[in-house]
């Protein structure tokens, strides 16, 4: 099993541009969440989902979208990228038994 | 509010034993997880409390006292690769997780 795996690992965007990262999980969890992680702060929640076909917002979702079209992928959407999205992602699927979050690698994405 | 605090930063000798502090005030309480990050790592499951009390697990303990508020991870036998982030996260009412900000510990030779 590979678990949570997130692509791509790197990028680097200007202003303006758009880009998509995807979260794949083979773990069969049903809730999964993107979070960002800044300097000095705690993993913020941009948006869930508890399921296929369904997404809604976290603490921090503004700029950002997401679609789970499928159980196993979750993908997160920058429209507009702003200098403030610079940041760590990170894609997490939750095992319903436990409540335990099982976490990908991360993207490092840097905004210019 | 919803706050989790625990120290920025704690230095411990190789060996010896390290505890770190983690209080939280949310909305809801569905319990206590503890996780340990690598520098330029993910995030790694360490422990699990929602009752009150002591959970052992090797060389890593937690415990929790939810009428406090309170929990703690307690590391024994520290080793150089111990040297990591320990971020401490609360479940709330909308079972999402809230979490502090790391502690990072550095252990000394």
């Amino acid at each position: 099993n590979a678990g949570v795996t997130q692509t791509p690992k790197f990028r680097v965007l200007k202003t303006g541009q758009s880009m998509t990262l995807l979260c794949a999980q083979d773990m069969n969890h049903e809730y999964m969440y993107w979070y960002r992680q800044d300097p000095g702060m705690g993993l913020r929640l941009i948006h869930y989902s508890v399921g296929e076909g369904t997404t809604a917002k976290g603490e921090v979702p503004d700029g950002y979208n997401v679609s789970r079209l499928k159980k196993q992928n979750f993908l997160l959407g920058l429209e507009s990228a702003a200098p403030s999205q610079t940041s760590v992602y990170f894609c997490a699927g939750q095992e319903k038994e436990t409540d335990t979050q099982y976490f990908g690698p991360g993207t490092r994405l840097t905004v210019l | 509010g919803q706050n989790i605090d625990q120290p920025t930063e704690m230095t411990a000798t190789e060996g010896a034993i390290v505890q770190i502090n983690c209080t939280y005030q949310t909305s809801g309480f569905n319990g206590l997880f503890w996780y340990q990050q690598h520098a330029g790592e993910a995030p790694t499951f360490l422990s699990y409390n929602v009752l009150d009390g002591l959970e052992e697990k090797g060389r890593f303990s937690s415990f929790l006292s939810r009428s406090k508020g309170y929990s703690y991870l307690l590391l024994k036998e520290l080793q150089m690769k111990d040297s990591a982030s320990y971020l401490c996260a609360n479940m709330d009412n909308n079972y999402q997780l809230i979490w502090g900000a790391g502690t990072k510990l550095i252990i000394k030779p």
